[in-house]
């Protein structure tokens, strides 16, 4: 069975510092994509940052950016000098790549909740 | 570019009334996904159509739950009967033809009493 784990319910960070949040995914599949998504206390799903599996080059956007391990299956994310906005829910998702296939189902993990604080 | 969009944002109903929930996906997205989302778990996937055809609703309740996509465009998910686990956020999804991201809609939260 592909899963997502992400073994830290909840963290915290002071603002302006650095916060890495983990995650970890088990699949037999070669070709995927692994996002993060950011969910604030208004529910709306928002995309953080996206890796492709083939691609060795570990992604980054602006503040974000992620430690892709393919060997290990970890997917790390890292954001750097945290903002009071940042504070939400982290969701890791990963999506099998069937090559021609229609069928792109992302499978979530729990989240991890993470407070910034001032 | 403006993004996927739903109404209502809100809705309270009492159990065994009925509710629908529109969407309308980003312009030239073939692919529109229906998630239920319950307080503290990740989302759910409901439905997934490809254009105006159905993917995937192996998960969606068939019994009390129906979802279209007529044109290809604009979606509706209905509930009849509602029941009180039916209370969730039900979000809204769409991604282009062959892309791997999916770019959410607001959600709309459902109170069912």
């Amino acid at each position: 069975a592909q899963t997502v784990t992400q073994s830290q319910p909840e963290m915290s960070v002071q603002e302006a510092e650095t916060v890495t949040l983990s995650c970890t995914y088990d699949t037999s599949e070669n070709n995927y994509y692994l996002f993060w998504y950011k969910q604030p206390p208004s529910r709306q799903m928002i995309l953080v940052i996206r890796q492709e599996a083939y691609k060795q080059q570990n992604a980054t956007e602006n503040r974000f950016s992620v430690n892709f391990q393919k060997a290990a299956k970890s997917f790390s994310l890292k954001i750097s000098d945290s903002q009071l906005g940042d504070t939400a829910m982290y969701f890791c998702a990963f999506m099998p790549y069937p090559w021609g296939g229609n069928n792109r189902k992302l499978i979530w993990g729990l989240g991890t909740s993470l407070a910034v604080n001032p | 570019e403006a993004g996927v969009a739903q109404s209502p944002r809100y809705k309270i109903i009492e159990k065994r009334q009925s509710v629908a929930f529109w969407c309308n996906p980003i312009s030239g997205h073939a692919t529109l996904y229906w998630y239920q989302q319950i307080l503290g778990q990740g989302p759910k996937l409901l439905i997934q159509f490809q254009n105006n055809g159905v993917v995937d609703d192996s998960q969606l309740p068939k019994d009390r739950f129906s979802a279209e996509r007529l044109k290809g465009v604009d979606s509706t998910l209905k509930i009849q009967p509602a029941k009180l686990e039916d209370s969730a956020v039900y979000l809204c999804a769409s991604s282009p033809q062959g892309a791997g991201e999916q770019y959410f809609g607001p959600g709309t939260r459902l109170t069912v009493t």
